[in-house]
């Protein structure tokens, strides 16, 4: 069984500053992990993806995310939040080589000015 | 940019009606799937298709049901819609090889039912 937990269902920064968005996993099968990011509106889109290569992921829009496998973590990264950062981003997890996706409940971030 | 269709982006109708909401994709994929969002909550499988004349319902219960008698297209049905349906539908699909496992979105089609 797989199932997904981001800390933070709001988190707010000011522009300029670090963005951490928190995910932890859990799998009995060696993990996809995924961040998605929803704009007002829109579908999701995703940001970037983990499939047991590199254990540091880089993404689009200066995003990365680090795989720990002792913490069962995934969290999503960027030095340097932009205003356009504001969005609901989504973790997820998939057994490797499966299909079916499962999704954390989303964490909202609020860029301040 | 996916190219992956949804209509009606928003819907607005009466409790009893019968609905369908469209979704289509022009990339070849096999794999299609609905998701049903809710705010502040996670997104929940409803219906997923491996390929044509395939489809098995997700993990929620969910009382609408799906078709795909075509590759690209595979709609979404509710023959009597309720109140508790209101909610966001999300279509996506998803290849197979180097991109396995990625999901494309349609931009969803919210549905509020009076």
């Amino acid at each position: 069984a797989q199932s997904v937990t981001q800390l933070g269902s709001h988190v707010s920064v000011s522009e300029g500053a670090l963005v951490l968005l928190r995910c932890n996993y859990s799998s009995s099968v060696p993990p996809y992990l995924f961040w998605y990011v929803q704009y007002p509106n829109q579908g999701l889109q995703l940001l970037l993806k983990y499939t047991s290569a590199a254990t540091l992921v880089k993404g689009i829009n200066g995003f990365e995310a680090e795989f720990k496998k002792s913490e069962t973590s995934f969290h999503l990264t960027k030095p340097s939040a932009h205003m356009s950062d504001a969005a609901e981003y989504f973790c997820a997890v998939s057994a490797a080589g499966g299909f079916k996706t499962i999704f954390g409940a989303g964490t909202r971030l609020f860029v301040k000015a | 940019e996916a190219d992956i269709y949804q209509t009606p982006r928003y819907l607005v109708i009466g409790t009893g009606k019968k609905i369908t909401l469209e979704c289509s994709q022009t990339m070849g994929h096999d794999k299609m799937y609905w998701y049903q969002q809710d705010p502040g909550m996670e997104l929940h499988l409803i219906h997923y298709s491996y390929g044509v004349n395939s489809t098995e319902k997700g993990d929620l219960s969910s009382e609408s049901t799906v078709s795909r008698i075509r590759t690209e297209h595979f709609p979404l049905t509710l023959e009597s819609a309720r109140p508790s349906h209101t909610s966001q539908y999300l279509c996506a699909s998803s290849d197979h090889g180097m991109r396995a496992g990625e999901l494309f979105f349609g931009e969803g089609s919210r549905l509020t039912v009076l």
